[in-house]
Order: structure tokens, then C-alpha cells, then sequence
């Protein structure tokens, strides 16, 4: 059982470049999101999806695009990447949207953009 | 103003000590209140999971909400190496869905 599957674990871009940031769940579960953390800063809420086709903005989504079009994957892009966006990245899920749902994170992406 | 509040540590105890955490928050409308574990290079896990003032108990766990002064606390006994890690505390509104707010984590050395 994988749980929650983030790759590559580790990426260096340039500023400019654009790449996509891969998440997949084998819990059939219908909520999916996507964080940041960076120090001092805890975790902050990029994207989420609550289901195939569906998905909203969080707290920081400038620079970041998602699509939902399976319940399996919720792959994050990075369109033009800058030195900002350096942090470590974590994708969630749970399986549904509210109540008394554990979230499920992988164990997280570490982007550095020079 | 951040929303959650949380001291960033470290904090460094002996084996066995207890480890007392706590978090502060400003939105009263936060309903539902939440510690994760972080070990190093590892995504956050749940450790408890509480919706209503008051205590918690879950193995060497307990979980304390104060609404009233919108205080969230985290104490572990009988401490042991095993537990050092960042501990996060995390709120969510009821209305806002799975939608989580993080304060930004408390690092614990337990020491042999």
C-alpha cells in the first residue's frame, strides 16, 4: 500500500524553466491538496481538489497551476519558475472533503530555483 | 498576524521528561483542531484530532483545548528519543472543508 506518491523527490530549475510536480494516491480518496512549507511558515495551502474535474485555490496560488482528471493523480506545474518558489512541497489527500477525515501526506518534493 | 501561532523551538528534554507544546490562534470560527508529526525529510502525520474544548488522551498523547482562549496544547509523556520531531498544530473551520491552517512548528530534541 503506497499511500501517497510525490515525485521527484528533488529538483533544481533555473528561473524561467517550468516543470510539473507528480502526486498519486492509491486510497481511491476523492480530496486531494496541495501545500508549502518553508521555515517558520508551517504549511500553506496551494490548490485542492475535492474530486475528478474539480479543483480551487488556496492561500498562495500565484504561480501554480492543477488539474484533476483522474481521482489518482493531482499533478502541481510550475509555469515560470522563480527563486521564490524554493521550498519543499506536500501533496495531501483524505477521502473526502470535511468530517473527520485524517489528510494523508506524502513525503514532500524539495525545489530549489536558482 | 499569522493566524496560528507556534514556537518555533527548539525544545530539548530529557528521556522521560514530559513535552509540553501549545499553539495560539485569532479566528474564533476555527471548530476543529489538529497535531501532526514531522520526523526529518518526512511528510507530516496525524497524531490527534480534537473538536471541542477540553482533554484528549491517546497513549502517552494528550490533546487540550482552551476555545475561551483559543489556546491549543500538546503534551507527551514518558518522552523518548523516538519522539523527536517537529510537531505542528493545524485548525480548520467546518465550513472551509479539508482546507487546513498551520502554525509553523515546534522542533523537540528528546535526549538519552
Amino acid at each position: 500500500n503506497a499511500g501517497v506518491t510525490q515525485t521527484p523527490k528533488f529538483q533544481v530549475l533555473k528561473t524561467g524553466q517550468s516543470m510539473t510536480l507528480q502526486c498519486a494516491q492509491d486510497m481511491n480518496h476523492e480530496y486531494m491538496s496541495w501545500y508549502r512549507q518553508d521555515p517558520g511558515m508551517g504549511l500553506r495551502l496551494i490548490h485542492y481538489s475535492v474530486g475528478a474535474g474539480i479543483t480551487d485555490q488556496g492561500e498562495v496560488p500565484n504561480g501554480y497551476n492543477v488539474s484533476r482528471s483522474t481521482t489518482e493523480d493531482f499533478p502541481l506545474r510550475l509555469l515560470s519558475a522563480a527563486p521564490s518558489q524554493t521550498s519543499v512541497y506536500f501533496c495531501a489527500s483524505s477521502y473526502s472533503n470535511g468530517g473527520n477525515q485524517p489528510q494523508h501526506f506524502g513525503d514532500g518534493t524539495r525545489l530549489s530555483i536558482l | 498576524q499569522k493566524e496560528v501561532e507556534q514556537d518555533p523551538g527548539p525544545l530539548s528534554v530529557p528521556e522521560g521528561a514530559i513535552v509540553s507544546l501549545n499553539c495560539t490562534y485569532s479566528n474564533s470560527a476555527f471548530q476543529y483542531f489538529m497535531w501532526y508529526r514531522q520526523y526529518s525529510r518526512k511528510g507530516p502525520e496525524l497524531l490527534m484530532y480534537t473538536y471541542s474544548s477540553g482533554n484528549k488522551e491517546d497513549g502517552r498523547f494528550t490533546a487540550q483545548v482552551d476555545k475561551s482562549s483559543k489556546y491549543i496544547s500538546l503534551f507527551i509523556r514518558d518522552s523518548q528519543p523516538s519522539d523527536s520531531a517537529t510537531y505542528l498544530c493545524a485548525t480548520r473551520i467546518k465550513a472551509a472543508g479539508n482546507k487546513l491552517t498551520f502554525g509553523g512548528g515546534t522542533r523537540v530534541l528528546v535526549k538519552p
